[in-house]
């Protein structure tokens, strides 16, 4: 099975609008870590932004939030006030307890920033 | 600066000739691991090493091989690669006290 579903290929968003985009996880660990990266066209990664499975509160970094449900097992970005510059690849990753340098990643989802 | 570094970033090759791709890291970290990103399937790590000479399988290692003889330094061989090896690869560095991974810029390599 998928560690990491992201069903979402690609997005449109308008300028300045709210997006979410979906991640999904599997693991039967009580303790993981769950991550977004961002790949803007020029390749690099871009870390923004970590939940751990026991934190009680939404992680937030900025215009970032991570919408974590962890009965539901999901991990949603949201991105506040969408600008042109977050068009980008966006990754969705987790890391198990059992192995801090296991990391599973999903597919990707591509984000439009329409002006 | 804090950087990862990966050289060559670009490569054309063909099939069968041995080539190393390196992989280099400034910031102490015991944490190494070497991905490939192919379109619409992510990013999978190919090999990880905890530490100097710990390395360990990741989910497709087949046809590659690293070495960890320095904390710093953690180079990704491909001993008779193949057009299936076509790829973006990436190496990555992290630290236990620290949540994220730093990626180094990327290497294209095209084999032909």
């Amino acid at each position: 099975a998928q560690k990491i579903t992201q069903t979402q290929p690609g997005m449109f968003v308008q300028e300045k609008e709210a997006v979410t985009l979906d991640c999904t996880y599997d693991t039967s660990d009580q303790s993981y870590g769950l991550f977004w990266y961002k790949q803007p066209s020029s390749g690099e990664m871009i870390f923004l932004i970590y939940q751990g499975s026991y934190d009680e509160q939404n992680a937030t970094e900025g215009r970032y939030s991570l919408n974590f449900q962890k009965a539901r097992k999901s991990a949603n970005l949201v991105i506040s006030a969408s600008q042109l510059g977050d068009s980008a690849m966006y990754f969705c990753a987790m890391r198990e307890a059992g192995n801090f340098n296991k990391f599973y990643f999903g597919s990707g989802t591509k984000l439009n920033v329409k002006p | 600066e804090a950087q990862v570094t990966q050289n060559p970033r670009y490569l054309i090759t063909v099939t069968g000739k041995k080539l190393t791709v390196t992989c280099s890291q400034n910031m102490n970290h015991e944490y190494m691991s070497w991905y490939r990103q192919d379109p619409g399937l992510g990013l999978r790590q190919i090999y990880y090493s905890m530490n100097v000479e710990v390395t360990d399988k990741g989910d497709v290692p087949e046809g590659y091989k690293v070495s960890r003889k320095e904390k710093r330094n953690f180079p990704l061989i491909l001993e008779s690669p193949s057009p299936n090896q076509t790829s973006l690869y990436f190496c990555a560095s992290s630290a236990e006290e620290y949540n994220e991974q730093f990626f180094g810029p990327g290497t294209r390599l095209t084999v032909l």
